[in-house]
């Protein structure tokens, strides 16, 4: 596609259930970012993915989070164990190359009751 | 650890009005962001700010960095109802990774 792709664009769950939240990159970007937006805590880094290295995870809030990439391209934000304080909308990004300007997706409004 | 502070963060100003808005960085980077984001909608890019001294306009908008102040400007000439949203400064770290403001909601009044 023209633009980054995530999916679903809304997600309603309950306390303690999983989500998976799905983001596709604009194609041949190599670099792929994951942040979070909140009223409390505005725009934050999550995890970072370039190529075949070993992802910059210094993001992540706690270990019920965790993403992964698959074949360089689609990647896969997974919360565990939900709490309400994961309420946020999920922002997908990429770019050609680390550093580079970064594309963002229309993001995935998570809401936890 | 880098911090990004915006100023001021809501900015409400008359049609034809000129305003600024500040981004202080706590330590250095080679290039800064600016975004805009509309209520509900993802963020759409603006600037991107390379250097000491780089400037860039847009229409109305016109951004400016200082690597040594560590301060960035966005300053809207003439604003228009257009105009109004949230406007982000972003900082690059180490891998690329964004750190953003707090983000300055503009409300543009005819």
């Amino acid at each position: 596609g023209a633009g980054v792709s995530q999916s679903p664009s809304n997600k309603v769950t309950e306390k303690g259930k999983d989500v998976e939240l799905r983001c596709d990159p604009i194609s041949g970007h190599t670099a792929l970012y994951w942040y979070r937006q909140s009223l409390g805590q505005g725009l934050e880094f999550l995890i970072y993915f370039q190529g075949n290295s070993a992802p910059d995870k210094s993001g992540l809030p706690s270990d019920r989070f965790s993403a992964e990439r698959t074949g360089g391209s689609v990647s896969t934000l997974t919360i565990q164990r939900t709490q309400q304080e994961d309420s946020a909308v999920y922002l997908c990004a990429s770019s050609f190359h680390g550093g580079q300007p970064q594309h963002f997706g229309d993001g995935t409004r998570l809401s936890i009751l | 650890e880098l911090k990004v502070e915006q100023n001021p963060l809501f900015l409400s100003m008359q049609e034809g009005k000129n305003y600024t808005i500040y981004c202080n960085y706590s330590t250095t980077s080679d290039r800064l962001y600016w975004y805009r984001q509309d209520p509900g909608k993802s963020l759409e890019s603006l600037f991107v700010l390379l250097s000491n001294g780089a400037v860039k306009q847009e229409g109305r908008l016109m951004a400016s960095l200082d690597t040594k102040a560590r301060l960035s400007t966005l300053h809207i000439t003439a604003a228009v109802h257009d105009l109004s949203a949230t406007y982000f400064c972003a900082v690059v770290r180490n891998t690329g990774k964004l750190i953003f403001g707090q983000g300055t909601t503009l409300q543009v009044k005819p």
